[in-house]
């Protein structure tokens, strides 16, 4: 069950905002969030364990809803460097059985 | 110093050929991953491991076999290389079971001709 994210692309001009949404068809146990530039590895950015907590990295920071089993990730003032691909990765469980499932990336241009 | 690091970074090989890619970790964390990663960036777990201990074993062909002969260290050897097969490949590491977080590797980018 692959976390569903959008929008999948999204250009920006350098101090816009942007959301980006992922969602569960399945109750979720926790959300992370990753950033992949091109021709690197993906990079941990944030995890949101359910309880409905909010968390911030900078100036990026989620949400994570658990009766809505969805995920959003909000950049303000983005910067150049925001640009990349973000993957939502979602678990269903706790302990032994958790397992990462990615969604399909949404691919963020930051333009000066 | 690299917290985990995989070689080769880019493996070109035949078809029907026997490749191995190595990860290790310097991170002293307990549970290790392989992720391939496809032509369209979608990234899907194939196998985790806690403790040298087999846990996750995705829906993968036998003829990818990963190792794990300590915990700082998880190997993927592939029998047999398909051209679907091609794709980049990560391995990562968590802390634990319970502290997912993952660190990626570097990748290794495998094309089979």
């Amino acid at each position: 069950q692959q976390p569903v994210q959008s929008p999948q692309a999204v250009i920006l001009r350098e101090g816009e905002d942007a959301v980006i949404n992922c969602s569960s068809s399945k109750a979720l146990y926790s959300v992370h969030w990753y950033r992949q530039k091109h021709g690197e590895a993906p990079v941990f950015l944030m995890i949101l364990l359910k309880g409905g907590e909010q968390k911030g990295h900078e100036k990026i920071s989620a949400s994570f809803n658990e009766k809505k089993q969805q995920s959003s990730l909000y950049l303000t003032a983005s910067q150049l460097s925001y640009s990349g691909t973000y993957f939502c990765g979602t678990e269903f469980s706790s302990g032994s059985a958790r397992q990462l499932t990615f969604g399909s990336g949404t691919q963020l241009t930051v333009l000066p | 110093d690299t917290a985990v690091s995989q070689t080769p970074k880019y493996l070109v090989t035949q078809m029907g050929n026997d490749k191995s890619i190595k990860c290790e970790q310097n991170l002293g964390h307990d549970t290790m991953y392989w992720y391939k990663q496809d032509s369209k960036k979608f990234l899907k777990i194939m196998f985790s491991y806690n403790n040298k201990e087999l846990i996750i074993n995705e829906t993968v062909p036998n003829r990818f076999s990963p190792k794990s002969p300590d915990k700082a260290h998880l190997n993927l050897h592939i029998n047999s290389l398909e051209l679907g097969d091609s794709a980049v490949y990560f391995c990562a590491s968590s802390r634990d079971l319970d502290r997912t977080e993952a660190f990626f590797g570097q990748g290794t980018r495998l094309t089979v001709v």
